[in-house]
């Protein structure tokens, strides 16, 4: 199975800051990657498909890069609404795979 | 608007059966594979099972192949995950959750659409 790695685990953050998150797969996945936000008690909602391609809705602060291991998502600028915990999710090989998630809380 | 409604978790013994049920609406549910996706508490999201746009074709995460079964029934807009020798490391949140392709020969595996979610929790 392809193992996803995010990076940080956790971070804090304030109110407009720039964040940045990581995930990197243990082998090449093409652009067959996707993120998604979880908030407590919800499920996860889609965010962004094809490693830079925003789903309809999402606002355009969330962007994201990257090709064949490495992949990131930025927010532009945290907004009190984007306190979640974020999810990679590789799905070029079977079976698809998570990263552990990232969480992004209050500074 | 899509919308995908679980249902049928609860508490089981340890070796019982469970079984959910996802009824879906807001799209052609015969065009789609549907997945059932699982977290345990405070824990990440792992992938169970898929059943392709007509049922023919279904697939299985190693940690449950042989114990669960899903299945649908397209003149419902339902997906079935029944769940036998149920073990505690079994209790999450069952998600289903559709595909993203509508192509009748490809399964994405990018899951567009979740439900809410139904809690099986596996204890004595």
């Amino acid at each position: 199975d392809i193992q996803m790695t995010q990076s940080p685990s956790s971070l804090s953050a304030s109110v407009g800051d720039r964040v940045t998150i990581t995930c990197r797969a243990s082998q090449g996945i093409r652009n067959n990657l996707g993120w998604y936000q979880q908030k407590p008690g919800k499920a996860p909602q889609r965010l962004i498909y094809g490693a830079t391609n925003l789903q309809s809705g999402v606002p355009s602060r969330f962007s994201g890069s990257g090709y064949g291991t490495e992949f990131s998502l930025t927010i532009s600028s945290l907004q009190p609404e984007d306190f979640a915990t974020y999810y990679c999710l590789q799905h070029y090989n079977y079976p698809p795979t998570f990263g552990q998630g990232t969480k992004v809380e209050i500074k | 608007q899509v919308q995908m409604v679980e249902s049928g978790g609860g508490a089981v013994q340890p070796g019982r059966s469970l079984r959910l049920s996802c009824v879906a609406s807001g799209f052609t549910f015969s065009s789609y594979a549907i997945h059932w996706v699982r977290q345990a508490p405070g824990r990440g999201l792992e992938w169970v099972a898929v059943t392709s746009y007509d049922g023919s074709n279904k697939f299985y995460a190693d940690s449950v192949k042989g114990r669960f079964t899903i299945s649908r029934d397209n003149s419902k807009n339902t997906v079935f995950l029944e769940m036998s020798s149920l073990r505690p490391e079994d209790t999450a949140v069952y998600y289903c959750a559709r595909d993203r392709s509508n192509s009748y020969h490809f399964i994405s595996y990018y899951f567009e659409y979740w439900g809410h979610g139904t809690l099986a929790t596996v204890s004595s």
